[in-house]
């Protein structure tokens, strides 16, 4: 079945620095990939996604690669912010499926 | 506008307690979605409604009932949780559900209702 693999946090990382959290996953067919953010006490916020091989999805300085020869999705960014400071979900939906397979979340913090 | 709005925004109830979530959008999304997310877990799917109809649901207890009464809103009734029931629980909902065009419809999530079960 469909599954999504993400890097063990908590990452911590100083202001400014470069940050990668990296995602892998499995899938038949051609899923769309997303990373969703979750900021304290709050719900998911779709960060940025990416629908078929090769796009590259970005926001908020925040890029991702649909490497479908790598099955890869890494998540980032050239500059950290303190307000960077959330979880962060790599996902996946399959083709045929109407569920979002979610990845276990990685906690970035981000010291000023 | 992507917003997916939830009251209440936090709620305390008691095992004997009845109590209703309730989950708004109006961007004319015609599918609607339940999730449950224990602290430092990601969200499970709970509940999925297509066009206003329960299209999947996630072996979830009798004890959580959904209700979707139009293609706006998507209520969830709680009775007669357990502590253990306590989570943040969070609304989203797509476009559709994508499988017939074989598109895959973008979820956008609300702010969550975070329940404790005392």
């Amino acid at each position: 079945g469909n599954s999504v693999t993400q890097m063990e946090g908590p990452v911590t990382l100083s202001e400014e620095a470069f940050l990668t959290i990296n995602c892998t996953y499995t899938a038949t067919g051609y899923p769309s990939l997303f990373w969703y953010v979750q900021y304290p006490g709050e719900g998911l916020q779709l960060l940025l996604k990416a629908t078929k091989a090769d796009d590259k999805g970005s926001n908020k300085g925040f890029e991702a690669t649909y490497r479908k020869e790598t099955t890869s999705f890494h998540l980032e960014k050239g500059s950290v912010q303190v307000s960077d400071s959330a979880v962060y979900f790599c996902a996946l939906r399959g083709s045929s499926a109407s569920k979002i397979i979610f990845g276990s979340g990685t906690r970035l913090s981000i010291r000023p | 506008d992507t917003e997916v709005t939830q009251t209440p925004k936090h709620l305390v109830m008691g095992m004997t307690n009845k109590k209703s979530l309730k989950c708004e959008q109006h961007m004319g999304h015609r599918a609607m979605y339940w999730y449950k997310q224990k602290a430092k877990k990601p969200p499970e799917l709970m509940f999925v409604y297509s066009y206003e109809k329960l299209s999947i649901n996630e072996s979830v207890p009798s004890r959580f009932s959904p209700e979707c009464p139009n293609s706006s809103l998507l209520n969830l009734h709680l009775h007669a949780l357990q502590p253990e029931d306590s989570a943040l629980y969070l609304c989203a909902s797509s476009q559709n559900l994508g499988t017939a065009t074989g598109r895959q419809e973008t979820q956008y999530f609300g702010p969550g209702t975070r329940l404790l079960v005392l």
